[in-house]
């Protein structure tokens, strides 16, 4: 049982490119979501997803794109990679038990810098 | 965005009791209270969450006013290994999309 597992760990990007981030986990989990944290920040929500095939936009989605094609993995898409996004990624996962919403599961981080 | 006030840091020294409260004035009757902390840059850590009574686990133990107003989280022999930074969730970042503020840094020293 891995729980949340992110990959790359890391990854240095130029301005321009693209890249995707995986998040899989084995919970069977509903709800998942990303979040990106700046140096000396908390963390703020990107998008979230409340189920297989959909998604939703948080407080911070500009210039970010996700996919939740199956349960059990969130995509999290740069399409073109600003130094403004050089931050930590983290991703989440949570139950659709109302009493266990609030009760996620994080990854390790993927610590992203765009050059 | 979620409604919560925490203090920015707090000391505690090493074997005594972390009293680290939250106000979350807004809090509605159905909403949960939850709280995490974060231990240098690694993923955030679920630590205990509660509706109405006080709540305790093998992590800490959460206490809510009767108004549900605010809340403390006690941490009850704290250890160098406590030291983190403390997330306190509640009046609308709770349920399906959780919503972090700046929490509480809390050191625990010898």
């Amino acid at each position: 049982n891995a729980g949340v597992t992110q990959t790359p760990k890391f990854r240095v990007l130029k301005t321009g490119q693209s890249m995707t981030l995986l998040c899989a986990q084995d919970m069977n989990h509903e709800y998942m979501y990303w979040y990106r944290q700046d140096p000396g920040m908390g963390l703020r929500l990107i998008h979230y997803s409340v189920g297989e095939g959909t998604t939703a936009k948080g407080e911070v989605p500009d210039g970010y794109n996700v996919s939740r094609l199956k349960k059990q993995n969130f995509l999290l898409g740069l399409e073109s990679a600003a130094p403004s996004q050089t931050s930590v990624y983290f991703c989440a996962s949570s139950s659709l038990l109302r009493s266990r919403q609030g009760e996620a599961f994080f990854g390790q981080g993927t610590r992203l810098t765009v050059v | 965005d979620a409604k919560t006030t925490q203090p920015p840091s707090m000391d505690c020294a090493e074997g005594r009791a972390a009293n680290l409260p939250c106000n979350h004035s807004t809090i509605s009757g159905n909403e949960y209270v939850y709280w995490y902390r974060q231990i240098h840059s690694q993923g955030p850590q679920y630590i205990i969450h509660g509706l109405k009574n006080n709540e305790t686990n093998e992590m800490a133990s959460l206490i809510i006013t009767e108004d549900r107003k605010s809340s403390t989280l006690i941490l009850p022999h704290a250890t160098l290994r406590d030291t983190a930074v403390y997330y306190c969730i509640g009046p609308g970042g709770g349920g399906n999309k959780l919503t972090f503020g700046t929490g509480t840094q809390l050191k625990v020293e010898l």
